[in-house]
Formats: C-alpha cells, sequence, structure tokens
C-alpha cells in the first residue's frame, strides 16, 4: 500500500515552453502533497505544499508563477513548470504522506530537461 | 530550515557498522530517514516523533534525542544493498507541521 504514481519519468522540452508533471495517490487520499527539486548529488530541496481545494504554499524563494501548483481532487496534485528554461532543468518529486506509521512515499521522480 | 548531515560519506566493507547523525537548530516535531539509490525515489526508513524514542527495523536503528535536537541512523553489519544516500527529513511544528526539510545527504558505500 501507500503507493504515490507522478508522471512523466523523464520529458525533454524547448526552452518557452511549459510542462505539467502529475502526482497521484493510489490508494489513499493526499489532502497534502508536497514537491521537492533535486540537482545532482544534492539534497532535496522543498518547493511547495499543495493543498487540495486551495492554494498551494510556496517555500521562500520559489517563483509561484513560473511553478504552478493545482491540487484538485484528494488524489491528484500537478506541477507545471511555465516557460521553462535550461535552469529550470532538474528532477522533481512529490511525495505525500499515507499516516504517521509509514513516513511519507514518494513517485518515482520527473527528470526534466530544458534545452 | 534544512538540517545538518554528518558525515558528508562513508566507505564500509561488508559486516562494518555506521552512524549517520543529523541535527537541527530548531526544536522538532519529528524526524524522518530515508535511503535513495541513484536516479530512484527515496525509500522511507523509519520516523522517530518527539518524546526521545529509539526505534529498530531489522539492522538499522536510529535515535532521536528531543532536547538536543539530534538524531542518529545507525547500520550494523552493513550488507551491499545499504549503499546509497540516506537523507534525514526534519519536521518542525507550528504553521510548518507536515513539512519535511531533509540534510544535504550522506552517501553510504558498502564494498564486499
Amino acid at each position: 500500500g501507500a503507493v504515490v504514481s507522478q508522471h512523466p519519468s523523464r520529458v525533454i522540452c524547448k526552452s518557452g515552453t511549459s510542462v505539467k508533471i502529475e502526482c497521484r495517490s493510489l490508494d489513499f487520499q493526499a489532502t497534502t502533497m508536497f514537491w521537492y527539486r533535486q540537482f545532482p548529488k544534492q539534497s532535496l530541496m522543498l518547493m511547495a505544499t499543495s493543498n487540495e481545494g486551495s492554494k498551494a504554499t510556496y517555500e521562500q524563494g520559489v517563483e509561484k508563477d513560473k511553478f504552478l501548483i493545482n491540487h484538485a481532487s484528494l488524489t491528484l496534485s500537478t506541477l507545471t513548470v511555465t516557460s521553462a528554461h535550461p535552469e529550470d532543468s532538474s528532477f522533481y518529486i512529490c511525495s505525500a504522506d499515507p499516516g504517521r506509521s509509514y513516513g511519507y512515499t514518494f513517485g518515482s521522480g520527473t527528470r526534466l530537461t530544458v534545452v | 530550515q534544512q538540517p545538518v548531515q554528518s558525515p558528508q560519506a562513508v566507505i564500509l566493507r561488508e559486516g562494518e557498522d555506521a552512524v549517520i547523525n543529523c541535527s537541527s537548530s530548531k526544536a522538532l516535531y519529528s524526524v524522518h530517514w530515508y535511503r535513495q539509490k541513484h536516479g530512484e525515489a527515496p525509500v522511507f526508513l523509519m520516523i522517530l516523533l518527539k518524546g526521545g524514542e529509539q526505534k529498530g527495523h531489522e539492522k538499522i536503528s536510529a535515535s532521536f534525542n528531543e532536547k538536543k535536537q539530534q538524531s542518529s541512523l545507525y547500520l550494523t553489519a552493513s550488507q551491499l544493498s545499504y549503499s546509497g544516500t540516506y537523507f534525514c527529513g526534519t519536521e518542525r511544528g507550528g504553521s510548518t507541521l507536515g513539512r519535511l526539510y531533509f540534510g544535504r545527504g550522506t552517501q553510504l558505500t558498502v564494498w564486499p
């Protein structure tokens, strides 16, 4: 149990275009999901907290207009990287909390490359 | 917000032990430990809640010293499968409850 599905796993896009990443909780409901960004051999940096039915909470320094988050249902959160540039290339990963004893479950991540 | 993890890297022979430390300058509600293999998602190992508990999971255990805001992960009789990067994630209470902030990670390599 406690599976989080993330798609796509890899995406290459042209500079200036937008990319949408989906994160789904398959066997539990998630009123809150979290989006992280990870550079090679570095830590997971929390970008934002996605709240079902309300606005996302962004961490300091994260551009709200560039990283649009929508959490329209109890099982789906999306992250849209708008007007992507090469510096947005990174590994994006979502997580959700299925319940205290399980810890947080992570999606498999999305490798974004902007060319 | 980020906790401080040490050491940055550890190299072990199979069967040896290792300790990874995680400390925070802020009061913590919980500490989570995860292991991540290259190119994969982090995998949950254990969670420790404030109250200063110690937990075990096979040959991997952890402690949480609430007074010092420190947690340690103990890997005993390491196996090849233990190789990976270990992250501690810290959760504070209040308005940030639920959010995990991760340390820089400890890269563990186990050789046969």
